[in-house]
């Protein structure tokens, strides 16, 4: 069965500092991946989404940047962090099919101070 | 205008009591249609996909109207258990590989 973790869970930073929130999935291969973005109390934003390694596309102009180095791996990234890059980052994964149904991983919870 | 558009919410009811959440989504080439539930502070989950003719899983029944474009999801002999956020997302061929989601509606079921 397929499986997607991410790390931190929770993550407290100052505004300046850089930023690596790691996702990897288990159990598939070629995945779609996705990183959003939800404010409290807010929808989801999509932030990025990838359909192959090295293949990234950006929804949203912002001071966050997003990696595909390996089939599996998706890695977000700020080299400054602002006080508005709070909130709960999700990762989640497809399979390239019609329906193309996300799943999602236990997100990080990052809080910029 | 919002691509997926939800019931504002929030909605509270009694144990047992039957809840019906509308989704309207103006994509006409919309194809694959979901609902996921959210618990406070956690990641969405998927409950259900929504099919064409109808889908029904235990207390939960999902309906999908293209010509009127929505989905709703009726939720019977609600549980305490049942209080989340229900977020309805929509896939279209002409956004591949991605989703869009509803802002989502919240249920408190209460004894």
């Amino acid at each position: 069965s397929q499986t997607i973790h991410q790390w931190p869970a929770t993550l407290v930073q100052p505004v300046g500092s850089p930023l690596s929130l790691e996702c990897t999935v288990e159990g598939t291969s070629n995945p779609n991946l996705y990183w959003y973005r939800q404010a409290a109390g807010r929808g989801l934003q999509l932030l990025f989404y990838s359909v192959g390694i090295g293949q990234i596309s950006s929804e949203v102009p912002q001071n966050l940047s997003a990696s595909r180095p390996q089939d599996r791996q998706f890695i977000l990234s700020s080299k400054k962090l602002l006080l508005s890059d709070s909130g709960f980052y999700l990762c989640a994964w497809s399979v390239k099919d019609s329906q193309e149904t996300q799943y999602f991983g236990p997100g990080t919870r990052l809080l910029v101070l | 205008r919002k691509e997926v558009e939800q019931d504002p919410g929030p909605f509270n009811v009694p144990e047992g009591a039957t809840v019906a959440f509308n989704c309207t989504y103006s994509n006409s080439a919309s194809q694959s249609f979901f609902w996921y539930r959210q618990d406070c502070r956690k990641e969405p989950k998927l409950l259900m996909s929504v099919y064409s003719s109808g889908n029904e899983d235990g207390r939960f029944t999902a309906q999908l109207n293209r010509a009127s474009q929505y989905i709703s999801l009726l939720i019977r002999d609600s549980k305490l258990s049942d209080s989340a956020t229900y977020l309805c997302v929509v896939n279209s061929a002409t956004n591949a590989g991605k989703s869009t989601f509803g802002d989502g509606t919240t249920l408190t079921v209460k004894p």
